[in-house]
């Protein structure tokens, strides 16, 4: 299996611009996470599925959209790029909510310049 | 609301113990995890504790008090590679897990 996998692992963007970060997950997880870490902090929730087709907001979703079609797949869109959402990006999944082993992908390292 | 408070930093011995700190506000709780995250890389989970009492887990253990809404992780003859930050994590139940800040660990000669 190779667990979590994200990309792309590094992206420059200019203030304005969009992009989408791609997770993929091969475990057959419901639960999937994206969190944000920016240096010397903890991991804030962006958004979280519970499973295809369901969604919500975690603490900090302004700037960020998300989707999920799909089980394996958690996709996280930047509309409109700002110098605020220069951080690092990590997908998680878990087999459900009582199980409280979360697996990370490798994270996605964003500049906003 | 939720909150966890654990040091920011700890410093400590190779070979020696150390002990890291973790209280937590929770309005539901239902467990306490540690995660490991080294430079540059992912966390990765260490333990669970849902009950009161010790888990040990090789040279890691945590421990739990739901009582005082307290848990410690102890880690047991540092080596360097033990260097990294260490995420206490609260589970409660209704909601994705919350993470504290993370205390930086570094191991020294």
């Amino acid at each position: 299996n190779a667990g979590v996998t994200q990309t792309p692992k590094f992206r420059i963007l200019k203030i304005g611009q969009s992009m989408t970060l791609q997770c993929t997950q091969d475990m057959n997880h419901n639960y999937m996470y994206w969190y944000r870490q920016d240096p010397g902090m903890g991991l804030k929730l962006i958004y979280y599925s519970v499973g295809a087709g369901i969604t919500d907001k975690g603490e900090v979703p302004n700037g960020y959209n998300v989707s999920r079609s799909t089980t394996e797949d958690f996709p996280l869109r930047l509309e409109l790029a700002a110098p605020s959402q220069t951080s690092v990006y990590f997908c998680a999944s878990s087999y459900s909510w009582g199980d409280n082993e979360q697996f990370f992908g490798p994270g996605t390292r964003l500049t906003v310049l | 609301g939720q909150s966890l408070e654990q040091p920011s930093e700890v410093t400590a011995v190779e070979g020696a113990i150390v002990q890291i700190n973790c209280t937590y506000q929770t309005s539901g709780f239902y467990g306490l995890s540690w995660y490991q995250q080294h430079d540059g890389g992912a966390p990765t989970f260490l333990s669970y504790n849902a009950l009161d009492g010790l888990e040990e887990t090789g040279r890691f253990s945590s421990f739990l008090s739901r009582s005082d809404s307290y848990g410690y992780l102890l880690l047991q003859e540092l080596q360097m590679k033990d260097s990294a930050s260490y995420f206490c994590a609260v589970n409660s139940g209704n909601t994705p897990l919350v993470f504290g800040k993370g205390t930086r660990l570094s191991v020294i000669a």
